[in-house]
This record gives structure tokens, C-alpha cells and sequence, in this order.
């Protein structure tokens, strides 16, 4: 059982590229969700799902865009890079209405030069 | 707006040290409270909860009591060991509201030396 995977580990972006932020859980979880953990900040929701083809915006979503095409994958996509994007970005899913227990990937740092 | 206030780190203890880590939280109504855990190179995963006032979560010799009173849940565990070094995250939600979502603190950092 794989749990939440995430891809890639590590990424440097040139200021005005895009790329995609792979997120894919196995655990037939309805809920998902993308966070951004800045140093020494909590983490921050840019974006969550409730179930495939439903998204919503969280705290943060200025400068992201996602998609919910299957129960399994939720990727979070950067257009136009800024360095104001650098950060941990995690992934996460949950089972229950009141999202209680989630279940976090191991994370994508980002880096935007 | 929820709030969650968390002891900066970093914190440093020797192996087999009383642990104590701050929280308490700014929230309306009746929030459920969390501490998560990340251990290196991991993603977070939930440590305990609690989702009423004076109850105790527990887990892995890890406590936390929901003190509404003082609105905290400081996280406490008698005898840490190595294994133990990792960054906490207390965090709440308020179960009782709608489409709400988990506010995190900004993680405290504890290092556990032999």
C-alpha cells in the first residue's frame, strides 16, 4: 500500500516556466488536498478537491490551477513560475466529511530562480 | 479566523528528557485538535486528536490534553528517544462547521540526542 506518492522529490524552475506537481493515492479517498510549507510557516491550503472533477480554492491559490479527472490523481499545476513560489508543496488525502485524518506524500520542494 | 499558536523551536533534548511542546489555538465554537508529525524525508502523518474538552489523546507514549479553559494542547511524552526527532504540527479544525479546513501551526523542530 503506497499511500500518497508524489513526484518530483526535488525541482529547480527559470522564473516563467510551468510545470506539473504530480500527487496519486491509493486509498480510494474522496478528499484531497495541496499545501504549500514556507520556512518557519504552517502550512497553507492552495487548493482541495471533494471528490473527481470538484475543486475548490483554499488560502493560497493565486498563481496554481489543479484538476480532479480521477479518484486517484490530483496534480497541481504552476504557470509562469515567481519566486514567491518556493516552498515544500504536499499532497494529501482523506476518507471522512470533517477531513480528520489525513494522509500526507512525502512532498515536492520547489525551487524558482 | 482559527489560529494556532506553537513553542518556536528548535528544541533540543538528550535522550530519555521530559518533553513538553506548546499549543494552544484561537477558535470559535468546539474545534477538534491534532498533533502531526514529520519525520525526516516523510510526509506528515497524525500522531493523536481530540474532539471534546478534557479529552486525552495518546499514541506512541506521546499525550496531549484538550484544555478549553486555557485553549492549549501541549503535547507531552515522558521519555523521548532518538527515534523521536522530528517536526510537530498542532493543528485544529472545527468539525462542527461545514467545508472547514485544517489550520496548521508552523511546526516546532525537536532533536533528540544519545
Amino acid at each position: 500500500n503506497a499511500g500518497v506518492t508524489q513526484t518530483p522529490k526535488f525541482r529547480i524552475l527559470k522564473i516563467g516556466q510551468s510545470m506539473t506537481l504530480q500527487c496519486t493515492q491509493d486509498m480510494n479517498h474522496n478528499y484531497m488536498y495541496w499545501y504549500r510549507q514556507d520556512p518557519g510557516m504552517g502550512l497553507k491550503l492552495i487548493y482541495y478537491s471533494v471528490g473527481a472533477g470538484i475543486t475548490d480554492k483554499g488560502e493560497v491559490p493565486n498563481g496554481y490551477n489543479v484538476s480532479r479527472s480521477t479518484t486517484e490523481d490530483f496534480p497541481l499545476r504552476l504557470e509562469l513560475a515567481a519566486p514567491s513560489q518556493t516552498s515544500v508543496y504536499f499532497c494529501a488525502s482523506s476518507y471522512g466529511e470533517y477531513q480528520e485524518t489525513q494522509y500526507f506524500g512525502p512532498g515536492t520542494r520547489l525551487l524558482v530562480l | 479566523g482559527n489560529s494556532v499558536t506553537q513553542m518556536e523551536g528548535p528544541v533540543t533534548l538528550s535522550e530519555e528528557a521530559f518533553l513538553t511542546i506548546n499549543c494552544t489555538y484561537t477558535a470559535t465554537g468546539y474545534p477538534s485538535l491534532f498533533w502531526y508529525v514529520q519525520y525526516p524525508g516523510e510526509g506528515l502523518q497524525l500522531l493523536l486528536k481530540a474532539t471534546k474538552a478534557d479529552d486525552k489523546g495518546s499514541n506512541k507514549g506521546f499525550e496531549a490534553t484538550y484544555r478549553k479553559e486555557t485553549t492549549s494542547f501541549h503535547l507531552e511524552k515522558g521519555s523521548v528517544q532518538v527515534s523521536d526527532s522530528a517536526v510537530y504540527f498542532c493543528a485544529l479544525i472545527r468539525s462542527n462547521f461545514g467545508n472547514e479546513k485544517l489550520t496548521f501551526g508552523t511546526g516546532t523542530r525537536l532533536t533528540i540526542i544519545p
